[in-house]
C-alpha cells in the first residue's frame, strides 16, 4: 500500500497568512494526488485534483503542486471560513489512501 | 444538481449485518465509477471500495476484504454496501463518493454520510 505521509497534524495561523501543508508519497504516484477540505460534521468538499488543478467553484487563494513523491497544498491568504481539516489522497495505486489529515485554525 | 443520499446505517451488534444504500441524482449513474469511504469517530478517512460504472470489477481495502460487497443498481441510480460480521471497529460515518471522471478519479461528490455503530 502507498502509505500518505502529512505534514503538519495541526497548524495555527492569522487570518491572511499564507498556509503550507505538505504530501509525501511513499512511492512515485506521478500528478494522481487529490486534496480535500472536511468541516466538522460535513463530507469531505473535493478541493484541488491531479495535484494542481483547482475544482470548479473554488476560490483561487487554493492551489496545489508537485508530483512523483512531493506535494503541496497552499492557502495564500488564510480566510475565516478555511478553518477545517485538509487531506490529501492518492488514487495512483488501489487500495486508494489518505493522508493523516491537517487540522486549520485561527490564531 | 449532484445529490448523493445514504441511507441504511444503525446500531447492530458485533457480528451483524447491514446493507446501506446511497441514492444518486443529477448525473447519469451508470457512467461513473462510485466508492465508499469511511470515518471512525474523531478519525481521519479510510477507503473502503469502488465498483467501475458498470460493475465489472470491484475492490477493497484489506480490512473489510471478505466481509463486505460493494454494488450497484443502475436502473434504480442506487449504490450499495453489503456488511457482514461487523466488527467495533467497523464503527464509522460511511460516505458514499462519485468518481470525477468516467474513470478512477478524485472523488467530486459525496453524499451527507451515515453512521453505523457496532455495539453490543
Amino acid at each position: 500500500d502507498i502509505q500518505m505521509t502529512q505534514s503538519p497534524s495541526s497548524l495555527s495561523a492569522s487570518v491572511g497568512d499564507r498556509v503550507t501543508i505538505t504530501c509525501q508519497a511513499s512511492q512515485d504516484i506521478s500528478n494522481y494526488l487529490n486534496w480535500y477540505q472536511q468541516k466538522p460534521g460535513k463530507a469531505p468538499k473535493l478541493l484541488i485534483y491531479d495535484a494542481s488543478n483547482l475544482e470548479t467553484g473554488v476560490p483561487s487563494r487554493f492551489s496545489g503542486s508537485g508530483s512523483g513523491t512531493d506535494f503541496t497544498f497552499t492557502i495564500s491568504s488564510l480566510q475565516p471560513e478555511d478553518i477545517a481539516t485538509y487531506y490529501c489522497q492518492q488514487y495512483d495505486n488501489l487500495p486508494i489512501t489518505f493522508g493523516g489529515g491537517t487540522k486549520v485554525e485561527i490564531k | 444538481q449532484v445529490q448523493l443520499v445514504e441511507s441504511g446505517g444503525g446500531v447492530v451488534q458485533p457480528g451483524g449485518s447491514l446493507r446501506l444504500s446511497c441514492a444518486a441524482s443529477g448525473f447519469t449513474f451508470s457512467s461513473y465509477g462510485m466508492h465508499w469511504v469511511r470515518q471512525a469517530p474523531g478519525k481521519g478517512l479510510e477507503w473502503v471500495a469502488f465498483i467501475r460504472y458498470d460493475g465489472s470489477n470491484k475492490y477493497y481495502a484489506d480490512s473489510v476484504k471478505g466481509r463486505f460487497t460493494i454494488s450497484r443498481d443502475n436502473s434504480k441510480n442506487t449504490l450499495y454496501l453489503q456488511m457482514n460480521s461487523l466488527r467495533a471497529e467497523d464503527t464509522a460515518v460511511y460516505y458514499c463518493a462519485k468518481c470525477r471522471t468516467t474513470g478512477t478519479s478524485a472523488f467530486d461528490y459525496w453524499g451527507q454520510g451515515t453512521l453505523v455503530t457496532v455495539s453490543s
